[in-house]
């Protein structure tokens, strides 16, 4: 089943604008994760967020996690031409050897900054 | 570093062909991913490996999949027969995992078209 649920799926905004994604997932968590696609191109990690962790910053970027509602948010701050992507959640499960896990990805939000 | 390297960028063959993409992950790290991505399924983890052995591999679709990983600095996915509900791009990720730290790089995907 799809763990990461993004919303909205597109969003259009004016540069200069605020963007706000939101992450909807289903079963407990180690980490989550948000992720950049540009247009035909690889993934770039944007941000972690551990479970226990309530919010992080990163330049433009803060994140918030709630572990309550199993839900996270993502948001750029002035959006310039250049954050137009694909954003997607994504997320990992606790592995009790320490060892890394793959990750469950959401179906992403489209993000188109307007000059 | 030149980050994850995969080939080839893309694919064009007749159903019925073996295909087969290659990733080489970023040197030093110890876990390897195989993802797909399409419009319908968007990202699904296909395997994963960690210290080359293989994890879990129940997000393989069906016995026409296998992936190998002989060292640390190559794996392979490999479909026979390859079939046109297999067209997708085809990531391959590397991590250097400890214990809950599980950042993934993504190299530039393989775009897969079967006729």
């Amino acid at each position: 089943s799809q763990q990461g649920e993004e919303d909205p799926q597109a969003l259009s905004i004016q540069e200069g604008e605020n963007a706000t994604m939101n992450c909807s997932y289903k079963t407990s968590i180690n980490n989550l994760q948000w992720y950049r696609q540009n247009s035909g191109r690889g993934l770039v990690h944007l941000i972690l967020i551990r479970s226990n962790e309530r919010e992080k910053h990163s330049g433009r970027l803060r994140v918030t996690l709630d572990t309550s509602k199993k839900s996270s948010s993502l948001l750029i701050t002035a959006s310039r031409a250049a954050d137009t992507a694909s954003y997607f959640c994504a997320t990992d499960r606790y592995s009790s050897g320490g060892g890394a896990d793959g990750l469950t990805f959401g179906k992403g939000t489209h993000l188109i900054i307007q000059p | 570093d030149a980050g994850v390297i995969q080939s080839p960028r893309h694919e064009v063959t007749e159903m019925g062909q073996e295909v087969t993409l290659r990733c080489k992950p970023i040197s030093g790290h110890n876990s390897l991913f195989w993802y797909r991505q399409t419009m319908m399924r968007g990202l699904e983890l296909l395997i994963y490996f960690n210290n080359n052995v293989p994890i879990d591999d129940s997000g393989m679709p069906e016995d026409r999949f296998s992936a190998k990983m002989p060292n640390a600095s190559f794996s392979t996915l490999k479909i026979q027969p390859s079939e046109p509900r297999d067209s997708a791009v085809y990531f391959c990720a590397s991590s250097l995992h400890g214990f809950s730290y599980n950042e993934q790089f993504f190299g530039p995907g393989t775009r897969l078209t079967v006729l």
